[in-house]
């Protein structure tokens, strides 16, 4: 079983390029949710998952959009992207909202 | 909406000592809150959580507190070992939304 899996492990996009970050995770969890990782800056919520076919904006949607065509997969892509989107990203799941979050091992994203 | 104070950024302490991290949250509402422990290069892992209906946690070399009506919970680490080395996360989530709001991390270093 490999928990939560993300692709790349890291990239470097110019400004203005489409780039999707993508998440499979095959433990059948409900819940999936999308963070950025910054410096000192802990991780905020981009987007989440309730279930298969829901998605919802945490603190920072804006530049971002996610899709839950089922249950395994979760997409995050950035349409335009801009030099203040270089961060480490980190796909998590929970079996239900409010339970442990499993985290994946990230993708760092370059924007230059 | 709901903000999450954690104090110290960084802590060093000398092997076999004990280490307290603590996180403040705004939120009155917030009843889950989980530690997590990130290594270098990799996700974040959850190491311990606690609920608002309980107010202390122990597992093993590792408690968390809980005050809900001070609104701050701690990480209390004893018997420290190098291995212990990581950035600590806190995080604290509301039932009624389920999204996770984290504090900005404190890097622990044990020196052996």
């Amino acid at each position: 079983i490999a928990g939560i899996t993300q692709a790349p492990t890291s990239q470097i996009l110019a400004a203005g390029r489409r780039m999707t970050l993508r998440c499979t995770q095959d433990m059948r969890h409900n819940a999936m949710y999308w963070y950025r990782q910054d410096l000192g800056l802990g991780l905020r919520l981009i987007h989440y998952s309730n279930t298969a076919g829901t998605t919802g904006k945490g603190e920072v949607p804006d530049g971002y959009s996610v899709s839950r065509a089922n249950t395994d997969d979760f997409p995050l892509t950035l349409a335009s992207a801009v030099p203040s989107q270089t961060s480490v990203y980190f796909c998590a799941s929970s079996e239900t909202p409010n339970h442990e979050q499993y985290f994946g091992p990230g993708t760092r994203l370059t924007v230059t | 909406g709901e903000n999450v104070e954690q104090h110290p950024s960084t802590l060093s302490v000398q092997e076999g000592d004990s280490a307290v991290i603590k996180c403040t949250y705004s939120d009155s509402a917030s009843n889950y809150f989980p530690w997590y422990k990130q290594e270098l290069g990799k996700g974040p892992q959850l190491i311990i959580d606690i609920r608002s209906n309980v107010g202390e946690k122990k597992d093993q070399r590792i408690a968390v507190t809980l005050n809900k009506t001070a609104k701050h919970f701690s990480l209390h680490i004893t018997e420290t070992q190098p291995e212990d080395s990581a950035v600590y996360f806190c995080a604290a989530s509301m039932k009624s939304s389920y999204k996770l709001i984290f504090g900005s991390g404190t890097r622990l270093l044990v020196r052996p």
